[in-house]
């Protein structure tokens, strides 16, 4: 079965600083694995993805994501944040198989101090 | 513009009333989610449709019900059976295998 792993539900930076948003997958077979960012009552929006093409992915607003095989992470990055970067923030597994099911992880809320 | 059309936006529901919630989609996909959003907990599958006439249980199924008699439409019920349905509900389509989801805006539901 594959799942997400998301450390830390609440993080604070300040503007400017940079941004670290962890996720950790675990999957049998070879993932896809996306980052997707929530702003209050609405939808998700996808960040990026990474689908074994190269192993940094780069996204919109600035973010970036690493997939490391061997840590079996896929943690999200911005090296200055901005006041707009606010919102929740969602990683997302899934695989080739059968099923096709899209497994979130519980989300880390994201707080950027002026 | 293609999307994922999601009405109402918010629903209020007495107790022991069935209710459905309507997701639409425009982008000719064939795989579409239901999830329920609660604070702290993510996104918990439901219900998910990868073809038309066919649908399965996701990991909280228990109190809902769906149809998927078109591509388009893909039709969420929460029955009188489910014992805390108030949530954020978010319905979701993907074009296939490895590919990323396009989410809807979501329908909140309170139960008065």
């Amino acid at each position: 079965a594959q799942s997400v792993t998301q450390l830390g539900s609440h993080v604070s930076v300040s503007e400017g600083a940079l941004v670290l948003l962890r996720c950790n997958y675990s999957s049998s077979v070879p993932p896809y694995l996306f980052w997707y960012v929530q702003y209050p009552n609405q939808g998700l929006q996808l960040l990026l993805k990474y689908t074994s093409a190269a192993t940094l992915v780069k996204g919109i607003n600035g973010f970036e994501a690493e997939f490391k095989k061997s840590e079996t992470s896929f943690h999200l990055t911005k090296p200055s944040a901005h006041m707009s970067d606010a919102a929740e923030y969602f990683c997302a597994v899934t695989s080739g198989g059968a099923t096709n099911k899209l497994i979130f992880g519980t989300g880390t809320l994201l707080a950027v101090q002026p | 513009d293609g999307g994922i059309t999601q009405s109402p936006k918010y629903l209020f529901r007495k107790e022991g009333q069935n209710v459905t919630l309507s997701c639409e989609q425009n982008l000719n996909h064939d795989a579409m989610y239901w999830y329920r959003q609660d604070p702290g907990q993510g996104l918990r599958l439901i219900y998910y449709s990868q073809i038309v006439n066919d649908f399965q249980k996701g990991d909280i199924a228990e109190g809902y019900s769906v149809s998927r008699e078109k591509k388009e439409s893909f039709p969420l019920t929460v029955t009188s059976a489910q014992k805390n349905p108030t949530a954020f509900y978010l319905c979701a389509s993907r074009t296939g295998v490895g590919t990323e989801a396009f989410f809807g805006q979501g329908t909140r539901l309170t139960v008065v």
